[in-house]
């Protein structure tokens, strides 16, 4: 399994650009969250779906959307870049079933630079 | 929404000595307090994990505590290694996922001196 995957590593962006974050599991998890970690700070919920189909906003949607029309992809989309949204970009998977272990696995993150 | 406090935000011990870190939650519903292992530039990465039906547990080096009365859990690294240096973060949430999922603390910054 490759786990959770995330295209691209690297971006530099102009204000007022538009960009799509890619996000992928080969794990069949249900569960699936877009978190941003700015710099020596946590991690902050952007959005999570519980499904395909169902998405939902967590602690700094502002600025963000997300789909999620397949179990194993979970894009976030950017419409209009701001240098607020400078930050690295994680996305992580879970599978939450009865009486089934619970980690979280992070994908490998998004450094994204907004200029 | 659950609140997740973590201190220190830096921890500097010998080589050798013992490393504890410390996380209080708001929450009293959340039941799953993981920790992440985070290199610099790398993803966090799960160590060890508790649930609220458990006291503690240990994996060789690494033990974690849990007083659900007081609402506070703590990590505790024994015999530091140079490798022990990296990012910790706490987490709190509901074992079955829930709304939110899993809230961070801020992060704990460990220094492993030679």
């Amino acid at each position: 399994n490759a786990g959770v995957t995330q295209t691209p590593k690297f971006r530099i962006l102009k204000i007022g650009q538009s960009m799509t974050l890619q996000c992928a599991q080969d794990m069949n998890h249900n569960y699936m969250y877009w978190y941003r970690q700015d710099p020596g700070m946590g991690l902050k919920l952007i959005y999570y779906s519980v499904g395909a189909g169902i998405t939902d906003k967590g602690e700094v949607p502002n600025g963000y959307n997300v789909s999620r029309s397949t179990t194993e992809d979970f894009p976030l989309r950017l419409e209009l870049a701001a240098p607020s949204q400078t930050s690295v970009y994680f996305c992580a998977s879970r599978f939450i079933g009865p009486g089934l272990h619970n980690e979280q696995f992070f994908g490998p993150g998004t450094r994204l630079t907004v200029l | 929404g659950e609140n997740v406090e973590q201190h220190p935000s830096t921890l500097s011990v010998q080589e050798g000595d013992s490393a504890v870190i410390k996380c209080t939650y708001s929450d009293s519903a959340s039941n799953y307090f993981p920790w992440y292992k985070q290199e610099l530039g790398k993803r966090p990465q799960l160590i060890i994990d508790i649930r609220s039906n458990v006291g503690e547990k240990k994996d060789q080096r690494i033990a974690v505590t849990l007083n659900k009365t007081a609402k506070h859990f703590s990590l505790h690294i024994t015999e530091t290694q140079p490798e022990d240096s990296a990012v910790y973060f706490c987490a709190a949430g509901p074992v079955s996922g829930g709304a939110d999922g899993l809230t961070f603390g801020k992060g704990t910054h460990l220094i492993i001196q030679p």
